[in-house]
Formats: structure tokens, C-alpha cells, sequence
């Protein structure tokens, strides 16, 4: 059964703290993604790595930097926590680029709610 | 830059009635995937539409990719209270993205 996995379900940090998120997938996925959900404005992709070392931005990087040493982990770094980090945090991998027009699905890990005071 | 819209934001039905959902991206899609959040969970994958007015079905729901590529729609047949969640519709950035701009999302409330 395909899995991903997220290092805390509920997370409580102090504005200035540096914050480390973990995910790993156990499906040999070459992408990983990072997205932070908030009520009414969906999944925004943070970041987002096609291979190892590798990374994009994406649409909300500031304040975040991520890591991949190895295929199957990726972290997400707040490095000065703020309150309007307060969110819910969202891991997903999936296969490299499909064929003929097609990609492939997202697996989503079950999220870690971070709460910045 | 890219956007992927959705509407309505929120459907509130009584159970048995049906559903749809609307999502329109601002430029072409090379597919369209829809994914559903049950409350307190995490999004799953349902579908993925690939050719130009492509409509798939799974059981009562129905999934349909406009004609020309930049429009999307889910529909359920006789809700059922295990369809509450939310649903969200995802595009491929560019041509062949490897990644994905996600719709809002609809919420849908399904009344016993």
C-alpha cells in the first residue's frame, strides 16, 4: 500500500522559532511537493523537487526553504516562524512525467497542523 | 500567471439530490485531475481526463474535459451522506507540468 508520511499530525511554535517538517514517501516517487492548505485559497504549492537536490518554487516560497538528500524524504524549513504561517501543511509525491498528455496522481500524506503563537 | 477557478465554493443538497461542480483554468490544459478531501482528511485522487470532451464515469459520479481543454465538471448522481467533502480540481502548469495549480475547492454538505 503506497504511503506518505508526515513527521507530526499537530505541530505549536513560537514566532522566531527555525521549523523542520518531514515527509517520506515509500513509493520510489522521483517528485515531491510541498503545499500549505488554508480555508477558501485551496492547495498552494510552497515548493516542489523532481529528483534529488533538485527544486522549484512555487507559487508562496517566501519564508520557506526546503531539503532533499534522498528520494524518499523531503523538509520543509520555516527558518523565522511567523503567525501567518499558522496553516495546515501538506506533503505529496507522485512518478515522474506521464506520456501522451497524462501525469500522474498525487499522494497526499496526512498533513501536519503548524500553529505559530 | 496561471489560475484554476471553481465554483460554486460551497453546495449544500439534501441527500438524494444531485451535484455539480464547475472548474475552469485560465489557460489550456494537457489533462485535468480531480481530487476529494473528506473532512479532517487528506485529498485523493479520483480521475484524471486527458482528451478533448472526454467524460468518464465512476458509479454515480460523472466527470467531463471541455472541447477545448480549459474546462472541467463533476457531477453526482443521488447524493449520498459518503460523498461529503471537498472537491478540487488540479491543472498541469504549462504544457506537460510536473506540477499542478489546484482549484479552491467545493464544498459539498450532504443532508440526511
Amino acid at each position: 500500500d503506497v504511503k506518505v508520511t508526515q513527521s507530526s499530525r499537530y505541530l505549536v511554535k513560537r514566532t522566531g522559532e527555525k521549523v523542520f517538517l518531514e515527509c517520506v514517501q515509500d513509493m520510489d516517487h522521483e517528485n515531491m511537493f510541498w503545499y500549505r492548505q488554508d480555508p477558501g485559497l485551496g492547495l498552494r504549492l510552497i515548493y516542489f523537487s523532481y529528483d534529488v537536490k533538485m527544486k522549484e518554487k512555487g507559487d508562496i516560497p517566501e519564508g520557506y526553504s526546503v531539503s532533499r538528500e534522498k528520494k524518499e524524504r523531503f523538509s520543509l524549513i520555516l527558518e523565522s516562524a511567523s503567525t501567518n504561517q499558522t496553516s495546515m501543511y501538506l506533503c505529496a509525491s507522485s512518478f515522474h512525467l506521464g506520456t501522451s498528455g497524462a501525469s500522474y496522481e498525487q499522494y497526499f500524506g496526512p498533513g501536519t497542523r503548524l500553529t505559530v503563537t | 500567471g496561471q489560475q484554476v477557478m471553481q465554483i460554486p465554493q460551497y453546495q449544500h443538497v439534501q441527500e438524494g439530490e444531485d451535484f455539480t461542480t464547475y472548474c475552469n483554468s485560465s489557460t489550456t490544459l494537457s489533462n485535468i485531475q480531480w481530487y476529494k478531501q473528506r473532512p479532517g482528511g487528506h485529498p485523493v485522487f479520483l480521475i484524471q481526463l486527458v482528451k478533448s470532451g472526454e467524460v468518464k464515469k465512476q458509479k454515480r459520479l460523472t466527470f467531463q474535459f471541455g472541447e477545448a481543454k480549459k474546462n472541467s465538471s463533476l457531477h453526482i448522481t443521488a447524493t449520498q451522506t459518503t460523498d461529503v467533502g471537498t472537491y478540487f480540481c488540479a491543472g498541469p502548469r504549462g504544457n506537460y507540468g510536473q506540477n499542478f495549480v489546484f482549484g479552491p475547492g467545493t464544498r459539498l454538505s450532504v443532508l440526511p
